[in-house]
C-alpha cells in the first residue's frame, strides 16, 4: 500500500505570497490532519479534516486555511507568508479521525525569503 | 490546556544497554498518548500508543512504554538500544478534543 504523498517536497516563496500544499492519503484512510514543524515551536497542530469536514483547528492565524476534497486528498493554504511561515509541513493520514494511529508523509520543506 | 513535556532533551546509551525515554503530560479527562521517531528529512513514524487498558503497551522494533495515571507519565523504553535507533522522538497527547499535543522531542543518540 502507498504511503502518505505529499507535494511539492521543497519549496521557497517571498513574503506576502501565497502557497498551496498537496497532501495524498493513504488508500482508504478518510482524515487527514497537518502540522507545522519548526525549531523553534517544535510540532504544531494545524487542522484535521475527515470526509471533508474540518473537525479540529489548531492555534494559527485565518491565513492558514485547509480542505480536503471528495478522495480524501487534501489541500493547505497559507496567504500573506511572513518569514516565520518557512517550516517543515507534514501530513498525517488516518482510517478514522480522533485517536486512530496516524501515518505521516514525508513533509513539505517551504522556506519564505 | 493540554501539554507534554520531554525533560531531556538528548539521551545518550550504549548499544545493548537499555534505554528510556522520559515523557510527562497534562490533559482533561482520559488520556491518549502516543510516541512517534523521525528521521533527518524524514516524516514522522508511529511507535506504540496508549488508548485504554493494559498499562504496558508494545510496539513496533521493541520499543515499549508504561502508562502511569498517578505520575501522568508515558516513558518510552527499550531492553537493548541499537545504534539505528538514533532518531528523534516524540512524545504526544489527546485529550477529549482530540487535538493533539506534541512534546519538543527527545534526540536518542546510540553509541556504539
Amino acid at each position: 500500500k502507498a504511503g502518505v504523498t505529499q507535494t511539492p517536497r521543497y519549496l521557497i516563496k517571498t513574503r506576502g505570497q501565497q502557497v498551496t500544499l498537496s497532501c495524498s492519503p493513504i488508500s482508504g484512510h478518510r482524515s487527514v490532519s497537518w502540522y507545522q514543524q519548526t525549531p523553534g515551536q517544535g510540532l504544531q497542530f494545524l487542522f484535521e479534516y475527515f470526509s471533508e469536514t474540518q473537525r479540529n483547528k489548531g492555534n494559527f492565524p485565518g491565513r492558514f486555511s485547509g480542505r480536503q476534497f471528495s478522495n480524501s486528498r487534501s489541500e493547505m493554504n497559507v496567504s500573506t507568508l511572513e518569514l516565520g511561515d518557512s517550516a517543515l509541513y507534514l501530513c498525517a493520514s488516518s482510517g478514522l479521525a480522533g485517536t486512530d494511529t496516524q501515518y505521516f508523509g514525508p513533509g513539505t520543506r517551504l522556506t519564505v525569503l | 490546556a493540554q501539554s507534554v513535556a520531554q525533560p531531556e532533551d538528548q539521551v545518550n546509551v550504549a548499544e545493548g544497554n537499555p534505554l528510556t525515554v522520559k515523557c510527562t503530560y497534562s490533559v482533561s479527562g482520559n488520556p491518549y498518548l502516543f510516541w512517534y521517531v523521525q528521521y533527518p528529512n524524514r516524516g514522522l513514524q508511529f511507535l506504540l500508543k496508549y488508548i485504554t487498558g493494559d498499562n504496558l503497551v508494545k510496539g513496533s522494533y521493541g520499543f515499549e512504554a508504561e502508562f502511569n495515571k498517578s505520575q501522568t507519565s508515558f516513558h518510552l523504553k527499550k531492553p537493548s538500544a541499537l545504534v539505528s535507533d538514533s532518531a528523534l522522538y516524540f512524545c504526544a497527547v489527546r485529550g477529549g478534543s482530540y487535538i493533539p499535543t506534541f512534546g519538543r522531542g527527545t534526540s536518542l543518540i546510540v553509541h556504539p
